[in-house]
């Protein structure tokens, strides 16, 4: 099983630049999140999804914007790329709500974003 | 909101006992999870706790009290691939927020010969 696949692995960005982050899953789990990690501040969560076509901001959406068309996917919109948002960003997914056993999050290998 | 800490580093020899501790301040609570993170690598679900107790699995478990808002992860019979960050998160009472999660910083675990 491939589970929660996430592309590119690597980019560099310039400033004021936009580009897309993509993530998609073949679990048939119907929660999707991204979440980005810095030295020092751990993961912090951008923007989840319970759903097709159900979004919502976590702690730090400023910049980056989401959909869920599907419920494979999950792509992640930075708008016009800034230094801070320098940054290493995983997607994660979970089968839905309920039992803990259900929210198990499962984690792509993750992008790693530099942007100068 | 959520408040949750960990040591920053700890260091132990293959082979020992190691005890990973991780407090917590929320305003709810409805479950919390260990994830293990190797350098470069996503992370990997551990254990997970929601009632008072002690959970086994095999060389790992997972402690929880409600009542002090505390957490351990306890590893037995360290190996050199135990080398990781253990990432502590808290997951707050449902409000329809699905599967929103808060981190700790995480605890970088160093296993020495």
């Amino acid at each position: 099983n491939a589970g929660v696949t996430q592309t590119p692995k690597f980019q560099v960005l310039k400033t004021g630049q936009s580009m897309t982050l993509q993530c998609a899953q073949d679990m048939n789990h119907e929660y999707m999140s991204w979440y980005r990690q810095d030295p020092g501040m751990g993961l912090r969560l951008i923007h989840y999804s319970v759903g097709a076509g159900i979004t919502d901001q976590g702690e730090v959406p400023n910049g980056y914007n989401v959909s869920r068309s599907t419920t494979e996917d999950f792509p992640l919109r930075l708008l016009s790329a800034a230094p801070s948002q320098t940054s290493v960003y995983f997607c994660a997914s979970s089968l839905g709500s309920g039992t803990l056993a259900k929210n198990i999050q499962y984690f792509g290998a993750g992008t790693r974003l530099s942007v100068l | 909101g959520q408040n949750i800490d960990q040591p920053t580093e700890m260091t132990a020899t293959e082979g020992a006992i190691v005890q990973i501790n991780c407090t917590y301040q929320t305003s709810g609570f409805n479950g919390l999870f260990w994830y293990q993170q190797h350098a470069g690598e996503a992370p990997t679900f551990l254990s997970y706790n929601v009632l008072d107790g002690l959970e086994e699995k095999g060389r790992f478990s997972s402690f929880l009290s409600r009542s002090k808002g505390y957490s351990y992860l306890l590893l037995k019979e360290l190996q050199m691939k135990d080398s990781a960050s253990y990432l502590c998160a808290v997951r707050p009472i449902l409000t329809g927020g699905g599967n929103k999660l808060t981190f700790g910083t995480g605890t970088q675990l160093k296993v020495e010969l």
